[in-house]
């Protein structure tokens, strides 16, 4: 079936290290997004790329970084410079023709 | 800064009732607007979409757009216990694909339905 995968589901972190997740898409869509949610609060932008070898800071980029080789992939990795890493980060791709997200099942960071 | 307000709730609602969530929205030039269900510890779903002025119905679900008062509601008809869940309204700038980066989601109303 198509859609996006990501993983891992579940991620601790220690203080100082820089985690990365994975987001696989494989609905050829050429747009791709990384949101970051916490309790109780909506979801931010955190990066998205509209296509392959490029991609924009969205509204809290700081500590984060993305790269996008490769049209079904948009790792984004979690780096020491986040200072509050704990939270559910959201992967998703817009529909054809809509605003709508296709949205993975999400990996929740917890930093110990 | 462009906003999307929503009551967090909980809005506590009797099985069979009707819930009726509300949504408001600062920017007057928003083009399209979504209503997802997010289950605790889950992604959120679309579950209804809506483009123009006026009401859209998909089974028990109801989604009304006024855009001269900037608002989006949802009704939730013959409320079940499987519709306790948040329900987040996603407004968008754009009417075209690939236009993510101008969504914007309000933190979501949490319903609870009551057996």
């Amino acid at each position: 079936d198509g859609g996006i995968t990501q993983s891992p589901k579940y991620l601790f972190r220690k203080e100082g290290q820089n985690v990365t997740l994975s987001c696989e898409q494989n609905l050829n869509h050429d747009a791709m997004y990384w949101y970051r949610q916490d309790p109780g609060q909506g979801l931010r932008l955190i990066y998205y790329s509209q296509i392959v070898n490029d991609f924009q800071k969205g509204d809290i980029a700081e500590g984060y970084s993305v790269s996008r080789e490769k049209k079904e992939s948009f790792p984004l990795t979690v780096t020491s410079a986040q200072k509050n890493p704990t939270a559910f980060y959201l992967c998703a791709s817009p529909g054809d023709n809509t605003g709508e997200l296709f949205f993975g099942e999400g990996s929740r960071l917890t930093v110990l | 800064q462009k906003e999307v307000e929503q009551n967090s709730g909980p809005l506590s609602v009797p099985e069979g009732a009707i819930a009726s969530l509300n949504c408001t929205y600062s920017d007057r030039g928003s083009q399209s607007f979504f209503w997802y269900r997010q289950y605790s510890g889950k992604s959120p779903e679309l579950i209804m979409s809506i483009y123009s002025n006026g009401d859209k119905e998909d089974g028990r679900f109801t989604a009304q757009l006024n855009k001269a008062s900037q608002y989006v509601s949802l009704l939730i008809r013959d409320s079940q216990p499987s519709d306790s869940a948040t329900y987040l309204c996603a407004v968008n700038s754009f009417l075209i694909k690939a236009a993510g980066n101008k969504l914007t989601f309000g933190g979501g109303t949490r319903v609870l339905v009551k057996p």
